[in-house]
């Protein structure tokens, strides 16, 4: 089965900092997720990476796949607490069913 | 925008006694899902329905679950005879298909006394 693993699992950080956080699969991805959970709530869909190489960005937020498909990487640019969460990477197994990583727990100080 | 409804947010259950997780999906999804996430573990996957009928399961989804689709909005897990060890938060999802996002729910907070 595959294994995903992030790093780091937490991270604080000062305002305005950058940060990035790294999942790596055990095997190659054919779609990889990004969600943030608040404490308590649900997963909030961030992006979607498919293909090797792919890099997307909404807001200050980039993610990235390699070219060999087994390593993500999400960077924040200058961040803010609202960045702050529970970022979980998500692999894409044979029927949409998502295998996760145990999250980073990010906090920004102000 | 449209979102992913769950009810409860919190159930407190006597082991034994049997529980039934309620959630609505967005409307034009097909694809619906349970996942749970034991307090301090990963989330993992439990099951995922297509057309009235389990697609997928995972070795969770034992014979003390069961899912439903009892009308055209509903989705619900039920829980036969809870154990301790099902104390968990359950988050239903769903998708229009494969290869796009999963929405999750906020989840229901199951606790098993």
């Amino acid at each position: 089965s595959q294994e995903l693993e992030q790093s780091p699992q937490s991270l604080i950080v000062q305002e305005g900092k950058n940060l990035t956080i790294n999942c790596t699969s055990s095997k190659t991805l054919y779609g990889l997720y990004w969600y943030k959970q608040k404490y308590g709530e649900g997963l909030i869909f961030l992006m979607m990476l498919q293909k090797g190489g792919e890099e997307k960005s909404h807001e200050k937020i980039t993610a990235k796949l390699d070219e060999k498909k087994q390593q993500s990487s999400l960077h924040i640019t200058a961040s803010q607490p609202s960045h702050a969460g529970i970022y979980l990477c998500g692999a894409d197994n044979a029927g949409n069913m998502l295998t996760f990583g145990g999250g980073t727990r990010l906090m920004v100080k102000p | 925008e449209p979102e992913v409804t769950q009810t409860p947010s919190h159930q407190v259950t006597q082991m034994g006694q049997e529980v039934i997780l309620r959630c609505v999906p967005i409307s034009n999804h097909l694809y619906f899902y349970w996942y749970r996430q034991i307090l301090g573990q990963k989330v993992e996957f439990l099951v995922s329905f297509y057309n009235n009928e389990i697609s997928e399961k995972s070795e969770i989804f034992d014979d003390q679950f069961s899912v439903e689709r009892p009308d055209g909005s509903n989705f619900t897990l039920k829980i036969r005879s809870t154990k301790l060890e099902d104390s968990a938060m359950y988050f239903c999802a769903s998708n229009r298909g494969m290869g796009s996002p999963l929405h999750f729910g906020n989840g229901t907070r199951l606790t098993v006394t």
